[in-house]
């Protein structure tokens, strides 16, 4: 079993829907996620970061983290085709001081229809 | 700013050749991390280096894989005599600070033949 799964799609949706996109993961130690966009022949930068349990608005993007059923989840509202990439989760364990040593989803590519 | 370089972007290879992958940071960065991305699978970490410092090696393989982050230049990824298993996207990503503010390259795609 993968330390985090992630369904890899793709999810097709009409432009304006809301989106959600879900990881679940097995270490109960993880406390940091993160989630990153990634457009094809791109490299992944980074969307929102979170710590431990809760939810963070950014703009049209919200990031949720359940902790006690090991799940996160990103949902963006008022799609656009723009939005059209593959998006990854990641996670980690420690602290920013070895932040770089993420354990990654494979990704959902996400296609949003005019 | 032209962002985290990488070249070549594609780069093909037969099987026991060596692939020399090259990663310039944003200007102002010192911190220099590599990945390498299955089909299918996440990123998976292989080596953060500082200038003229490896600080963290313990993702790359142990035969084959050497990186390198030289006073000037580049940071360098070697891979020696390639295996067919090696072909995958490689990013490079840069920060100002350890751990902080990862900008990721557009990544080098291996192939090897």
């Amino acid at each position: 079993q993968k330390e985090v799964e992630q369904d890899p799609g793709p999810l097709s949706v009409p432009e304006g829907a809301i989106v959600s996109l879900n990881c679940t993961y097995s270490n109960s130690a993880f406390q940091y996620f993160m989630w990153y966009r990634q457009y094809s022949r791109k490299g992944p930068e980074l969307l929102m970061y979170t710590y431990s349990s809760g939810n963070k608005e950014d703009g049209r993007f919200t990031a949720q983290v359940d902790k006690s059923s090991k799940y996160i989840s990103l949902f963006i509202r008022d799609s656009q085709p723009s939005d059209s990439a593959t998006y990854l989760c990641a996670m980690s364990t420690k602290g920013t001081d070895s932040n770089y040593q993420l354990i990654w989803g494979a990704g959902t590519k996400l296609i949003i229809k005019p | 700013n032209a962002g985290v370089m990488q070249n070549p972007r594609h780069l093909v290879r037969r099987r026991g050749q060596e692939a020399r992958l090259r990663c310039s940071p944003m200007k102002g960065h010192s911190h220099v991390y590599w990945y390498r991305q299955l089909p299918e699978e996440g990123l998976k970490f292989m080596v953060y280096l500082q200038k003229e410092n490896i600080i963290d090696e313990s993702g790359m393989p142990k035969e084959r894989f050497s990186a390198e982050f030289p006073k000037e230049g580049p940071s360098i990824l070697r891979i020696q005599q390639v295996v067919r298993g090696d072909s995958a996207a490689y990013f490079c990503a840069s920060s100002p600070e350890a751990n902080y503010g990862y900008t990721f390259g557009s990544g080098t795609r291996l192939t090897v033949v």
